[in-house]
């Protein structure tokens, strides 16, 4: 069964550091998110990504993230300068289209800011 | 989208249907009731999904009220593994629509032996 593939699971990094968080989707899906859950928390939109441009993003989604698909086949969600609070799931997700159809998530990257 | 509420929690013997309501009275005549669920800390996991009609696929049964403001899923023989948080969700699916998700706090179903 085809599945979202997140790398790596978990990741630990300073504050002020830079930090990749990667997604390989579901390959004839075209709509890609990012999500996150704060530890105790609920799982909160990020950010929506259609035909190569973020067609939605929540008001966490600030100039410290972005979102690229730099390929045909990975999805990345960039943070420029962790900050503390950055700590969480990050879970990434696709769908085939938006109408009348499930999203499929991948198991998370657990990431850590020391 | 429409709010959703649901009860915090609820518990359930190994065996027996597990029952979660969900209450949605503002839902639009084009919005969807879909039901995910999360174990533990993975990634939420598509249940089932109905519009208007009663669904049943080979993890649950989802029955949506006539007036659609509330709907109930069942786990007709709920199993150990079945312990996790359930989430409602209504949404539009359409054109148009970016296809987010928007979570609430869920019910955590236990399910003991």
């Amino acid at each position: 069964e085809p599945e979202v593939t997140q790398t790596p699971s978990h990741q630990v990094t300073q504050m002020g550091q830079e930090v990749i968080l990667r997604c390989v989707p579901i390959s004839n899906h075209l709509y890609f998110y990012w999500y996150r859950q704060i530890l105790g928390q609920k799982v909160e939109f990020l950010v929506s990504f259609y035909n190569n441009e973020i067609s939605e993003k929540s008001e966490i989604f600030d100039d410290q993230f972005s979102v690229e698909r730099p390929d045909g086949s990975n999805f990345t969600l960039k943070i420029r300068s962790t900050k503390l609070e950055d700590s969480a799931m990050y879970f990434c997700a696709s769908r085939p289209t938006v109408t009348n159809t499930e999203a499929f998530f991948g198991q998370g990257t657990r990431l850590t800011v020391v | 989208d429409a709010k959703t509420t649901q009860p915090p929690s609820m518990d359930c013997a190994e065996g027996r249907a597990a029952n979660l309501p969900c209450n949605h009275s503002t839902i639009s005549g084009n919005e969807y009731v879909y039901w995910y669920r999360q174990i533990h800390s993975q990634g939420p996991q598509y249940i089932i999904h109905g519009l208007k009609n009663n669904e049943t696929n080979e993890m649950a049964s989802l029955i949506i009220t006539e007036d659609r403001k509330s709907s109930t899923l069942i786990l007709p023989h709920a199993t150990l593994r079945d312990t996790a948080v359930y989430y409602c969700i209504v949404r539009v699916a359409g054109l148009g629509n970016t296809g987010k998700l928007i979570f609430g706090q869920g019910t955590t179903l236990q399910v003991k032996p």
